[in-house]
């Protein structure tokens, strides 16, 4: 079965440091991946997604992210973070079995900001 | 395209009463589907419609639940006879004609039901 896992749940880094939050998930084949933020409160904000091609995917608000295939993951990244990245991220894989493209999601990564 | 829409944002409830949720997807987007968030939880997949057809439901969603897209445009999730249990954040995605998971799905600001 699918499943994505978030091993960090709370991360906390200072303003203009660099940032890495992990994702690892299992799936048989090349999977559809995708990060999305959120906001207290709020619906899910797409940042990225990987479908296939360069494994290095850029997105919105200056993150990226690398797909692993070896190591079965699709780490996010951002090189220098802002007060304003604090929120809640979640990697998702897409690709299922049922042809629906339901979304599995992680458990989530709640990302403190120190100014 | 003024993004998915979801009502009422806010319900609160006494245990047994039944509730009922609207989502207005992002028009012309033939894809819908409700999720279910839970306090520190990312969300689960409860059912999926393309158009009018409900094509996939969830072991999450017990009788008590149902779903509707009448038309292929809004859809409704109701719940009977509420319990405890089903308080959480209720989300809806809407998403364009696109290869099944490879669709990007758009997100409503959900709807969070508190059952006391």
């Amino acid at each position: 079965a699918q499943s994505v896992t978030q091993p960090d749940i709370h991360i906390t880094v200072s303003e203009g440091a660099s940032l890495e939050l992990r994702c690892n998930y299992s799936y048989g084949a090349t999977p559809y991946l995708f990060w999305y933020v959120q906001s207290p409160g709020q619906g899910l904000q797409l940042l990225l997604k990987y479908f296939s091609g360069d494994t290095l995917v850029q997105g919105i608000k200056g993150f990226e992210a690398e797909f692993k295939r070896s190591q079965s993951s699709f780490n996010l990244r951002k090189p220098s973070v802002h007060w304003s990245d604090a929120a809640e991220y979640f990697c998702a894989v897409g690709r299922g079995s049922s042809n629906t493209g339901k979304l599995i999601f992680g458990q989530g990564t709640t990302l403190q900001v120190k100014p | 395209d003024t993004g998915v829409s979801q009502d009422p944002r806010h319900k609160i409830t006494k245990r047994g009463q039944n509730v009922t949720f609207r989502c207005d997807p992002i028009s012309e987007h033939n894809r819908l589907y409700w999720y279910r968030q839970t306090l520190g939880q990312g969300p689960e997949f409860l059912t999926y419609f393309q158009n009018e057809a409900q094509l996939e439901k969830s072991r999450l969603l017990s009788d008590r639940f149902s779903a509707e897209r009448p038309k292929g445009s809004f859809s409704t999730l109701e719940i009977q006879r509420t319990e405890q249990g089903d308080s959480a954040m209720y989300l809806c995605a809407s998403s364009p004609r696109d290869l099944p998971g490879r669709d990007t799905q758009y997100f409503g600001p959900g709807t969070r039901l508190t059952v006391l």
